[in-house]
C-alpha cells in the first residue's frame, strides 16, 4: 500500500526566515510526486510534478526536490502570502485511474 | 483553458437525508475525474474516480455513491446522511498520468 507522510504537521515562520517541508513516501514504482498548495476553504492549487530522483522545480520562493524515498519543499524568504497548506502526493506506476495518494500536509504560517 | 465547477459551495443537511454534489468540466474531453474528502485539518481521502461515462470505481465503502451521466459532469449522492459524512468534498480532473486539478469544493455539514 502507498504511503506518504509530510512532517512537520504545522510550520510558524518569521517573514524571510527560509525553511524545509519534507514529504517522505513508500510506492510500489514511482510515476510522479506532485506539490500542491491550498488556502483554507478552497481546493488545492498545483505546483509541481516531479518524476525522478535527483529532479527540481522552482517557482518564485518555492523550491521542490526528490530523491528515491523522499521529497522537499524549500521555501526561501517567505512572505506572510505563502501561508497555507501544503500537499504532497504520490502516483503509483500503473495506478488505476491514475490516482494519487495524499500525504496529511503542512501548515505554514508565515508572520510579518 | 479548462474550468472545474463545484455545487453548492456550502450545504447543510440533516441527518437521514439525501445528497446531491454535482461537478462539471469544461475545456477538456475524456477526462479522468475524482471525487475527495477533506476532514479539518487533514489530508485527501480518495473516495471515487471515474476514467469514462457510467465507469465508476470506489475506493471506500462508505455512506456514498458516484455516477458519470456524461463525459465532464461527475455526481455524488446518498440515499441517507450521516453525521459523519460532513466534510469538504472536493472534485478533480487529471488528463491520463498526469497531475489532477481541482474545484472549488462544497463543505457540508450534517446536522
Amino acid at each position: 500500500e502507498d504511503q506518504v507522510t509530510q512532517s512537520p504537521e504545522a510550520l510558524r515562520l518569521q517573514e524571510g526566515e527560509s525553511s524545509s517541508l519534507n514529504c517522505s513516501y513508500t510506492v510500489s514504482g514511482l510515476r510522479g510526486l506532485f506539490w500542491y498548495r491550498q488556502d483554507p476553504g478552497k481546493g488545492p492549487e498545483f505546483l509541481f510534478t516531479l518524476y525522478s530522483a535527483g529532479e527540481e522545480k522552482e517557482k518564485e520562493r518555492l523550491k521542490a526536490t526528490l530523491t528515491k524515498k523522499e521529497s522537499f519543499l524549500h521555501i526561501t524568504a517567505p512572505k506572510p502570502e505563502d501561508s497555507a497548506t501544503y500537499l504532497c502526493a504520490v502516483q503509483a506506476s500503473g495506478a488505476a485511474g491514475n490516482k494519487l495518494t495524499f500525504g496529511g500536509g503542512t501548515r505554514v504560517l508565515v508572520k510579518p | 483553458s479548462q474550468t472545474i465547477h463545484q455545487w453548492p459551495a456550502t450545504l447543510v443537511q440533516p441527518v437521514g437525508s439525501p445528497l446531491s454534489l454535482e461537478c462539471t468540466v469544461e475545456g477538456t474531453s475524456n477526462p479522468n475525474l475524482y471525487w475527495y474528502r477533506q476532514a479539518a485539518g487533514r489530508g485527501l481521502q480518495l473516495l471515487f474516480y471515474s476514467v469514462g461515462i457510467g465507469q465508476i470505481s470506489s475506493e471506500v465503502p462508505q455512506n456514498l455513491s458516484a455516477s458519470r451521466p456524461q463525459d465532464r459532469q461527475f455526481i455524488l449522492s446518498s440515499k441517507k446522511l450521516l453525521l459523519s459524512d460532513s466534510g469538504f468534498y472536493l472534485c478533480a480532473w487529471s488528463v491520463r498520468e498526469y497531475e489532477q486539478y481541482f474545484g472549488p469544493g462544497t463543505r457540508l455539514t450534517v446536522t
